[in-house]
């Protein structure tokens, strides 16, 4: 039973430019939130998905963007990239508010 | 500052049992959970805990919920150097439905 995936693992985009990012949930699981890790942090959220609506927001400017599909995956976009995005994005899917398992997430660096 | 919060680091001898705390502020949680995040990769999820429970054991681990005094802790039994790694507590809340906020984190080091 495959976990949760994401993909690329790797990506060095250039300033002000834009980039997406994907993620399959876990088999079984609807709901999949993104977060942003900064070396040496905690995960802070960025937003979630529930039945291809955005249902929670934290606080992260709107050049952060998302989607679901129907088969439950998401994509998390950001536009107009700057130096601070450089962190690693850590998709995580659950059912509804049980069982929050996380991807292995994607290292983003803008130079 | 941060809802949650963990001390730092933890230094523990191969063999012996390690104790990481968490102290929560939200008296509205719903689940709490316990992380492992080796170098380079992503949140490995261990156990986690339904907030009407006082404990929860799985192999190793066991996890012990003080509601009162919104603590958690995570005890590995016979840490072993491959346990070396960021351990990371989070909380979800009544109104945050599976939204977490975690803690920042303490490093385990496994000493031979």
């Amino acid at each position: 039973d495959a976990g949760v995936t994401q993909s690329p693992t790797h990506l060095i985009k250039t300033r002000g430019q834009q980039v997406t990012l994907r993620c399959s949930p876990k088999s079984g699981h609807d709901t999949v939130s993104w977060y942003q890790q900064a070396l040496g942090q905690g995960p802070q959220f960025i937003f979630q998905y529930y039945e291809e609506e955005e249902r929670q927001r934290g606080n992260f400017p709107d050049r952060f963007s998302g989607h679901q599909f129907p088969n439950y995956s998401s994509e998390l976009n950001v536009n107009a990239l700057l130096l601070g995005d450089s962190a690693l994005y850590l998709c995580a899917s659950s059912l509804q508010d049980r069982e929050v398992s996380f991807g292995q997430g994607t290292r983003l660096t803008v130079v | 500052g941060e809802d949650v919060e963990q001390s730092l680091f933890l230094s523990v001898r191969e063999g012996d049992s390690s104790v990481i705390n968490c102290t929560y502020t939200d008296s509205s949680s719903t689940y709490l959970y316990w992380y492992k995040q080796e170098p380079g990769a992503g949140l490995q999820l261990l156990t986690y805990i339904f907030s009407n429970m006082d404990m929860k054991q799985d192999q190793r681990l066991t996890v012990l919920l003080n509601k009162k005094d919104k603590h958690l802790s995570l005890r590995i039994a016979d840490t072993q150097t491959g346990d070396s790694a960021i351990y990371f507590c989070a909380e979800s809340t009544t109104d945050s439905w599976g939204k977490l906020q975690f803690g920042a984190g303490t490093q385990v080091v496994v000493t031979p």
